[in-house]
């Protein structure tokens, strides 16, 4: 049972617009920053947005991130299949003193 | 160009030791936070150990705390993982990466990622 709640699994066509939801609580999300990271199958994780809606250099802006309370959201529009990946959310938790992450999400690129 | 490329994984029977190591390049190690973060087979992401830069505070989940501990050697640029009394739900492929951000401002981050080493713990 992940700190950081993610729903397993969302599926779009290609070309249309997806979005992640991470669900924490007030010693995580509420009051730390949320970063979202993307791991293709076989491959080590990569960070795609940072500071709740900061892309690093070399992300395109087709990715996108916002954070409300605490919640936070992920946003791919122009969907490709090269984008079936597990997402993750992530962020500190200030109770448990520790780095939580929320259970991944499975995209499917119908 | 950020390398980071970890070594040591093994098969290793339950009750023994196993020493990771990160080779890092491409940015100043020294100044920045680096943390093992691992995945068991099949499952999600578990943050494992966090040391600090410039001072080399450690921090761990409870699930290692006491078995496993987390160094550095600046002069090398290499981080470490020292895994002892392994058990089989220590089995995870383990990552290294780069923490970035602001820890007092609450917005730090694993920037760069390594492409992992796998431990599997099994008789």
């Amino acid at each position: 049972q992940s700190v950081l709640t993610q729903p397993p699994s969302v599926s779009a066509a290609p070309g249309q617009r997806v979005t992640f939801s991470c669900s924490g609580s007030s010693s995580n999300i509420g009051i730390q920053s949320v970063s979202w990271y993307q791991q293709l199958p076989g491959a080590a994780p990569k960070l795609l947005i940072y500071e709740n809606n900061k892309r690093p250099s070399g992300i395109p802006d087709r990715f996108s991130g916002s954070k409300s309370g605490t919640s936070a959201t992920l946003g791919i529009t122009g969907l490709q299949t090269g984008d079936e990946a597990d997402y993750y959310c992530a962020t500190w938790d200030t109770s448990l003193s520790a780095w939580v992450f929320g259970g991944g999400t499975k995209l499917t690129v119908l | 160009e950020v390398q980071l490329l970890e070594s040591g994984g093994d098969l290793i029977q339950p009750g023994g030791s196993l020493r990771l190591s990160c080779a890092a390049s491409g940015f100043p190690f020294s100044i920045y936070a680096m943390s093992w973060v691992r995945q068991a087979p099949g499952k999600g992401l578990e943050w494992v150990a966090t040391i600090g830069g410039l001072t080399p505070t450690t921090i761990y989940a409870d699930s290692v705390r006491g078995r496993l501990t987390i160094s550095r050697d600046n002069s090398e640029n290499t981080l470490f993982l020292q895994m002892n009394s392994l058990r089989a739900d220590d089995t995870a492929v383990y990552f290294c990466a780069i923490r970035a951000g602001v820890a007092a401002a609450g917005t730090r981050y694993f920037q760069n990622w390594g492409r992992g080493t796998l431990v599997t713990v099994s008789s």
